[in-house]
């Protein structure tokens, strides 16, 4: 089965700062990830998603990005932090199936993000 | 577009209380359906699923039903513990074979006190 890791933890960074956070994937191949973010006290909204390498969809338009450099690997970026950019991320995929008809999704850890 | 609504939280209960969580889809196609729950400073972990209509879900003493007719995927416990208390999360999958989403809740938060 797949193990999702995600890093940093938790991070503190102040507005106008760039940000790089990462999410690698081990136990399968060519998944398709997806970063979610959780704002507090609100639900999850999808940000990106990806079905290869390079390929990157966008979902809302906003201040982040997402890059996929390699199969397993989903980095989501921006160059200046806004105060609205505060929030829990979570990196995700599907099992070994692939997103097959009831396939769930599986999620990391999260990255919880506080713009100072 | 699709979309998931939760029932507003917080619910607070008592332990050995009976729960009830309700969600609610729009009827786009034939979605399968999901509960998630996400205990603190964790990610989340999926409860449990229903693909088709009728079709019960269960697990930890968790149930949940997939009512076509009422677009409807209400959880539910009998008994609840302390240790259930976390964010539950409602969900309904959009999309083809080929890529695949969820679209979630808002989010239900349960405290289960002593």
């Amino acid at each position: 089965s797949q193990t999702i890791h995600q890093w940093p933890a938790t991070l503190v960074q102040p507005v106008g700062s760039p940000l790089s956070l990462e999410c690698t994937v081990e136990g399968t191949s060519n998944p398709n990830l997806y970063w979610y973010r959780q704002a507090a006290g609100r639900g999850l909204q999808l940000l990106f998603y990806s079905v290869g390498i390079g390929q990157i969809s966008s979902e809302v338009p906003q201040n982040l990005s997402a890059s996929r450099p390699q199969d397993r690997q989903f980095i989501l970026s921006s160059k200046k932090l806004l105060l609205s950019d505060s929030g829990f991320y979570l990196c995700a995929c599907f099992g070994d199936r692939g997103p097959t008809y009831n396939s769930p999704l599986h999620f990391g850890n999260g990255t919880r993000l506080t713009v100072t | 577009g699709d979309s998931v609504t939760q029932m507003e939280g917080p619910v607070t209960l008592s332990e050995e209380a009976f729960l009830t969580i309700n969600c609610t889809y729009t009827a786009t196609g034939y979605p399968s359906l999901f509960w998630y729950v996400q205990y603190p400073g964790e990610g989340l972990q999926l409860l449990l699923k229903a693909t088709k209509a009728d079709d019960k879900g269960s697990n930890k003493g968790f149930e949940a039903t997939y009512r076509k007719e009422t677009t409807s995927f209400h959880l539910e416990k009998g008994s609840v513990q302390v240790s259930d208390s976390a964010v539950y999360f409602c969900a309904r999958k959009t999309g083809g074979t080929s890529y695949g989403k969820l679209t979630f809740g808002q989010g239900t938060i349960l405290t289960v006190h002593p």
